[in-house]
Formats: structure tokens, sequence, C-alpha cells
């Protein structure tokens, strides 16, 4: 099955600074790549998402990158602000059929310092 | 919308004892999904629905059970609770030919003492 490892398990950064999570997949079959975002006792949330016939997308201050050679992806936060404090999850996932079989990363703390 | 509902938010269980979380989605969503978050560990799948009728296991199925009441409803099911399953539940659900987003429900926090 897919094995989904995510790096750095926490990281802090300073108001304004930019922020790099990275996150390395093994089954090659999977084409879908969404980071989620979770809030302190919150559910997670969809933040951005991205599909293996584009390399790079982009949503304001949040971009993801994928490489499908390499199997990498990784997600930039530029001019982090406090609220931007939360833990992120990397996932992969082959789309069989109406469903999406997901494998989560275990997670990246982010603090990001006034 | 409510979206995705799960019941209890909160739940203690004495070692053996049975219970069952309950999940519902209003979004005519098609698939749904029940993981479990333990620190360090991400989340893991533990039994999904690809659609009304079905059921396969995930990553972490041993101890549980579900069932696919209809297509709002998927319960997960402790036969004989563990400390082993302490943790927070969070049920999901996704649907559609072009929209893959799981929405996840607001968790259930389970200690097995």
């Amino acid at each position: 099955g897919e094995n989904v490892e995510q790096h750095p398990s926490t990281l802090s950064v300073q108001e304004g600074d930019s922020a790099v999570i990275k996150c390395t997949y093994s089954d090659s079959a999977s084409n879908y790549f969404p980071w989620y975002k979770q809030e302190l006792g919150k559910r997670p949330q969809l933040i951005i998402d991205i599909r293996s016939n584009v390399g790079e997308k982009k949503d304001q201050r949040i971009a993801v990158t994928l490489n499908k050679t390499a199997k990498h992806f990784s997600l930039h936060i530029t001019e982090t602000q406090p609220e931007d404090s939360a833990v992120y999850f990397c996932a992969a996932s082959p789309r069989s059929g109406g469903y999406q079989k997901v494998t989560f990363g275990t997670g990246t703390k982010l603090q990001v310092i006034p | 919308n409510a979206g995705v509902t799960q019941t209890p938010k909160f739940q203690v269980l004495k070692t053996g004892q049975s219970m069952t979380l309950q999940c519902a989605q209003d979004m005519n969503h098609n698939s749904m999904y029940w993981y479990r978050q333990d620190p360090g560990m991400g989340l893991r799948l533990i039994y999904y629905s690809a659609s009304e009728g079905t059921t396969d296991k995930g990553e972490v199925p041993n101890g549980y059970n579900v069932s696919r009441l209809n297509k709002r409803e998927f319960s997960l099911r402790l036969e004989s609770a563990a400390p082993s399953q302490t943790s927070v539940y969070f049920c999901a659900s996704s649907g559609g030919t072009s929209n893959y987003e799981q929405y996840f429900g607001p968790g259930t926090r389970l200690t097995v003492t």
C-alpha cells in the first residue's frame, strides 16, 4: 500500500517568514495530493490540493509543488501569520472508481511566532 | 447544511465494554470513511465505504466493525474496547466525480480505561 513520509514534524518560523513542509510517497499510482490544516481541537480541513497532471498550484499565500519522478511534493506558505499556526497533513491517493482512499503523513506542527 | 456530524463528542469506556460511534452526512456523498488520530501518527484509515452497500478494511481495522446504514449514515462499532483504542475518531465523506475533497466531522474523543 501507499506510504507517505512528512518532514519536519515541528516547524517554528517568525511571522512574515516562509514555511516549507515536504512529503514523499511510495505508490507511483497515486495521482491526487491534498493538504489539510488542523487547528487545535478542530477537524482537518482541506487547504489546497494538486493532481498528478499539474506540477504546481498556488492559492494566495499557499502553494504546492509536485515532482512525480522523485515522488515528492511540498507545501509552501509565504508571509506567515499567527493564524497559520496549526498542524498540517499531506496525503496521497490513487483514485479508484468514485472514492478516494487517502494515506496521510504524520503531520507537521507549525508555530508562527509574532 | 450541517455537513458531517458525529455523536458522541466524548466517551469514556471501561475495557471490554462496547459502543457505537455514529456519523451522518447531508451532502449526498457516496463515500464515507472512519479514521483514528493518535499523537505523532497522523490520521489512519480504519474502514471505508466507497458507496452505499459496500464496506472495506483500511489500514487499522482490527477490533472494529462498521455498518453503512444508508447513503447518509456510517457507524463504527467497538465490540470489546481496549486501552489501545483510546484515540480521537473522525468520520469523513467525499462525493462527486470531480470533487475529491474529504469533509471531516468534528471528531469523537474516546478514552478506554
